[in-house]
């Protein structure tokens, strides 16, 4: 298995642009989990799916990012209007169908907004 | 929210010597996980822990796990260059189901 694959791995936008960021899990992981990275906050947790379906969404910073799921291998997320405070490395990861597991990530997508 | 911190922030050391991280975490839970970071790349998972445990060990890595006092420790024995990473410690987040949740990180320099 290729693992989980996010794209593009670096994104250089202007601020006030929509940015879309691409994750393909583990085929037969039901788990997706969208993290942010950055130096000051560390890895923060935006969204949890699990069947697709968004759990917990507590950790999506306002309404400017939306993520999507419209099926098993696909997943979405987006900020729309970005701005330079969004700059930071967003990782996608899955993991498989069990009580406790671990989770596999991504390379990340470097996001920097000017 | 983060759950788990790491501690030391920074760590440098020789190759050869042992490094040892620990993690505090605040609820109860029903495991706890290491990951490794290296530069640029994604996380890889290293080790996971339930909490009915309290020491395990993979290849050169000891895991402990301190359900008393929430906390946990990472120990990489003889330790290489190529240990150079960050790692951090993954703790399910407060209110069910797992949702892994990290904190900050250890940041290890191994010198040759």
């Amino acid at each position: 298995d290729a693992g989980v694959i996010q794209s593009p791995r670096h994104e250089v936008t202007e601020m006030g642009q929509e940015v879309t960021l691409r994750c393909k899990p583990i085929s037969g992981h039901n788990s997706l989990f969208w993290y942010r990275q950055t130096m000051m906050r560390g890895l923060e947790l935006l969204i949890y799916f699990n069947n697709n379906v968004p759990i917990d969404d507590s950790g999506m910073p306002e309404d400017r990012f939306s993520a999507k799921m419209p099926n098993a291998s696909f997943s979405t997320l987006k900020i729309q209007p970005s701005e330079p405070r969004d700059s930071a490395v967003y990782f996608c990861a899955s993991s498989p169908p069990s009580a406790v597991t671990e989770a596999f990530f991504g390379q990340g997508t470097r996001l920097t907004v000017v | 929210s983060q759950q788990g911190e790491e501690d030391p922030q920074a760590l440098s050391i020789q190759e050869g010597e042992n490094a040892t991280m620990n993690c505090s975490y605040k609820t109860s839970i029903n495991n706890l996980q290491w990951y490794r970071q290296n530069s640029g790349r994604g996380l890889v998972h290293l080790i996971l822990i339930r909490s009915n445990e309290r020491e395990k060990h993979s290849g050169r890595l000891r895991v402990t796990l301190d359900t008393s006092k929430k906390s946990s420790s990472l120990l990489i024995t003889a330790s290489r260059a190529a240990d150079t990473a960050s790692y951090f410690c993954a703790t399910p987040a407060s209110g069910g189901s797992y949702i892994p949740t990290f904190g900050r990180g250890t940041s290890l320099i191994v010198h040759p």
